[in-house]
């Protein structure tokens, strides 16, 4: 089974200039999360899907922020226009329904460098 | 505001010690308990989890949980080199959704 992944792995852009970072969760989760980890900082929730639709979007930073999941499969983060404050890790991670088990599992991250 | 607090460490032991993680948490409506350790530029990957007061235990990896005192911690025994990495806490609330992070211990284990 293939896990979570991310694209793409790492981006720099300058201050102002649009990103879009993709992420693919293991097949059939319907539970799909946006974290996000700036230096030095403790990995914090940005939104969460369920299927297509945002069940919990409480932790979005800003207008700047649009996140999106047609289909419900794949989603993706554009950040427009970024700025030096957005750069960290951002964190995908995905979760079946109906399992009883809580755990999320984690894609490796997209390190976003605003300069 | 929810908070998970970890000690940054590093933590450093040598090879075939225990090696003991600590994490508080302030909200007591906090209901699962998880340990994930990340390997730099690595995906966090789950330890183990608990949900109920006491002991659980897997192989090397113990974790244990206090809810009266608000405190989780995981002790890892016969610890190995490859057991270094950052080991984060993870606290989800009662509608089991959005995990609460702790900013992560590094430990080292030194041959």
């Amino acid at each position: 089974e293939a896990g979570v992944t991310q694209f793409p792995s790492h981006s720099v852009i300058e201050k102002g200039q649009t990103v879009t970072l993709r992420c693919d969760p293991i097949s059939g989760h319907d539970n799909l999360y946006w974290y996000r980890r700036v230096m030095g900082k403790e990995i914090k929730f940005l939104l969460h899907f369920v299927k297509e639709s945002k069940q919990d979007e409480s932790g979005m930073p800003n207008n700047r922020f649009l996140a999106e999941r047609t289909g419900g499969t794949y989603s993706t983060l554009k950040v427009q226009p970024a700025e030096l404050e957005d750069s960290g890790v951002y964190f995908c991670a995905s979760r079946p329904s109906g399992s009883g088990s809580y755990e999320q599992y984690f894609g490796p991250g997209t390190r976003l460098t605003v300069t | 505001q929810k908070e998970v607090e970890q000690n940054s460490g590093p933590l450093s032991v040598p090879e075939g010690a225990i090696a003991s993680l600590n994490c508080t948490y302030s909200d007591r409506g906090s209901q699962s308990f998880f340990w994930y350790r990340q390997y730099s530029g690595k995906s966090p990957e789950l330890i183990m989890f608990i949900y109920s007061n006491g002991d659980k235990e897997d192989g090397r990896f113990t974790a244990q949980l206090n809810k009266a005192s608000q405190y989780v911690s995981l002790l890892i025994r016969d610890s190995q080199p490859s057991d270094s990495a950052t080991y984060l806490c993870a606290v989800i609330e009662y509608n089991f959704n959005k995990f609460y992070f702790g900013s992560g211990t590094k430990l080292n284990v030194k041959p």
